[in-house]
């Protein structure tokens, strides 16, 4: 079982719907990550947060450390969102350990 | 700055030969991470440094795979022999203490 999970694996869209992807982890951990990978294959990190919620534009993300679970949100979606979506934790050493990702695509 | 850069971009090389990959960081980034990438295993993370000195190797596929960083603004990734399991994106990444890890472009590596 992998240690972390992600929902949707796929997630279709039209312009301008508000999106939700989901992490959730099964132990303590020191961060979450949440990256987005552009079809052409470069990796960008969005977030990394431990606790609350970030907002970077009309991307937000948030963390519940009870539940183990966060989640990353687009308002206003456009289509160059369009990526894979990866979230990933780091279990108190500097070593992160991935989700398999979210492939989102937004259509005009 | 440039960011973390990494060559060459794409590698095709038949099984067998030896493959170096290779990695600059962020200038001032004092940790460096090697991921490879596959369709089937997502990213894992094969070898970490911090100060120049490996600290997490155990996502080192095997012997074929070495890792050495000589200094603060190099690392490479060797394989030797190569096989064509290895085909993969691997990718380099860096990041200051506490902070966010950088990713670099990535390296596309083919092994026929």
């Amino acid at each position: 079982k992998n240690e972390v999970e992600q929902s949707p694996q796929n997630l279709t869209a039209q312009e301008g719907e508000f999106i939700t992807i989901n992490c959730s982890y099964s132990v303590g951990i020191s961060a979450l990550h949440w990256l987005q990978q552009h079809p052409g294959g470069g990796i960008v990190s969005l977030f990394m947060l431990s606790s609350g919620k970030k907002k970077h534009g009309r991307l937000i993300a948030t963390i519940n450390i009870q539940e183990k679970h966060s989640s990353l949100h687009i308002t206003a979606s456009h289509p160059r969102d369009s990526a894979v979506y990866i979230c990933a934790v780091r279990y108190g050493t500097d070593k992160l350990i991935f989700g398999t990702g979210t492939r989102l695509q937004v259509f005009p | 700055d440039a960011g973390v850069i990494q060559s060459p971009r794409h590698e095709v090389t038949e099984m067998g030969q030896e493959v170096t990959l290779r990695c600059k960081p962020i200038s001032g980034h004092d940790y460096l991470f090697w991921y490879r990438q596959t369709m089937m295993r997502g990213l894992e993370l094969l070898i970490y440094f911090n100060n120049n000195v490996p600290i997490d190797d155990s996502g080192m596929p095997e012997d074929r795979f070495s890792a050495k960083m000589p200094n603060a603004s190099f690392s490479t990734l060797k394989i030797q022999p190569s096989e064509p399991r290895d085909s993969a994106v691997y990718f380099c990444a860096s990041r200051r203490e506490g902070e966010t890890q950088y990713f670099g472009p990535g390296t596309r590596l083919l092994v026929l």
